[in-house]
This record gives C-alpha cells, structure tokens and sequence, in this order.
C-alpha cells in the first residue's frame, strides 16, 4: 500500500515553456501533498504543502506564480513550472500524507526536468 | 530552527556487518521520527517510523528513539551491498511538514 505515481518521468522543454508534472495516490486518499525540489547532491527542499480543495502553502523564496500548484481531488495534485528558464532543471519529487497513516509521507518517483 | 542533524558520511561498513546511522535534532517537541532511504537518482523510500522510546525492529532494521536525549538511530544488520544509499533522518512536529536531516551515505563494501 502508500503507492504514489508521477508523470512524467523525465521532460525536456525549451525555455520560456510550462511544464505540468502530476502526482497521483494510488491506494489511499491524499489529504496533504507535498512538493520538493532536489538539485544534484543537494538536500532536499519543500516548495509548497497543499491540501485537498484549497490553496497551496509555498515555502519562503519560492514564486507561487511561477511554481503553479494544484490539489483538486484526494488522489491528484499538480505542479505547473510557467516560463521555465535553464536555472529550473532540477528533480520535482511530490509526496502524499493521508490516513490512516497519520504522518507518514510516501514519495513519488520524480520528475526529471530538463530546460534547454 | 528545528534542524536535525546527521553525519555526511561516507560510512563504511563490510558486508554482513551491521551499520549504524544516528541522528540528533533540537525540538523536544517532536513527536514522531522517520527513515528514508534514497538510492542515487531516485526518490526517497520510507523504512521505517518510530513515535515512542524505544526500539522498533523490522527485518534488517532496527529504529531506536530516545527522545530524553533527543536522538534517533538506525541499525541495519547483515548490511548488504544493495543497502548503499543515502538515509535521511525526518521528524515531524506539529506541522503538515517533516524536516529532513542532510542524510548519511551509506558504503557496504563486499
């Protein structure tokens, strides 16, 4: 169980482009969802928190314009990058908390994003 | 600040040996305590979640908490090659968020 999937796994978009990367539960209900971004050899770093039905949380520094989140259902969240630029290119990891399992966050597999 | 904090590593370890990870962190607050691992490239995985003193064992691995002196560690016993990875200590407190420690990397040499 606590399966969670991303789409797609690697994109390659030219510059000044969006990108929509999803994240989807599985089996189980996501009633939080969590975007991360993970440069090579880096830590990672939370960009936003979103709960079902309402606005994202964006962690300090990070654009919310550019860094477009959306968390319509209980299985799917979406993170749109608008207006890509080169600096972009990075690992987008999404996760999902959602009971029973109160604190656990599972991960997706990634997204490498490539901006040419 | 609540920071946890780990040993970059590397640490290496014989194969069949058991490895063990530690991690401090600041907030007496936390309440509960987590493992990933993360190979390289890939996403982390969780291992392992431990809320109360004590040990929790599953399999290979064992977490132990012991929130009076504010660490949390993690054995893996019979260590194998396919255990080299990064692991990353999490905690959680009273947010939606975990705070992640920098991870430890992980050698098991045969």
């Amino acid at each position: 169980g606590a399966v969670v999937s991303q789409h797609p796994s690697r994109v390659i978009c030219k510059s000044g482009t969006s990108v929509k990367i999803e994240c989807r539960s599985l089996d189980f209900q996501a009633t939080t969802m969590f975007w991360y971004r993970q440069f090579p050899k880096q830590s990672l770093m939370l960009m936003a928190t979103s709960n079902e039905g309402s606005k994202a949380t964006y962690e300090q520094g990070v654009e919310k314009d550019k860094f477009l989140i959306n968390h319509a259902s209980l299985t799917l969240s979406t993170l749109t990058v608008t207006s890509a630029h080169p600096e972009d290119s990075s690992f987008y990891i999404c996760s999902a908390r959602g009971p029973p399992r109160a604190y656990e966050q599972y991960f997706g597999p990634g997204t490498r994003l490539t901006v040419t | 600040q609540k920071e946890v904090e780990q040993n970059s590593g590397p640490l290496s370890v014989p194969e069949g040996a058991i490895a063990s990870l530690n991690c401090t962190y600041s907030d007496r607050g936390s309440q509960s305590f987590f493992w990933y691992r993360q190979y390289s490239g890939k996403s982390p995985e969780l291992i392992m979640s431990i809320y109360s003193n004590g040990d929790k064992e599953d399999g290979r691995f064992t977490a132990q908490l012991n929130k009076a002196s504010q660490y949390v560690s993690l054995l893996i016993r019979d260590s194998q090659p396919s255990d080299s990875a990064t692991y990353l200590c999490a905690l959680h407190y009273n947010t939606d968020k975990l705070i992640f420690g920098t991870g430890t990397r992980l050698q098991v040499f045969p």
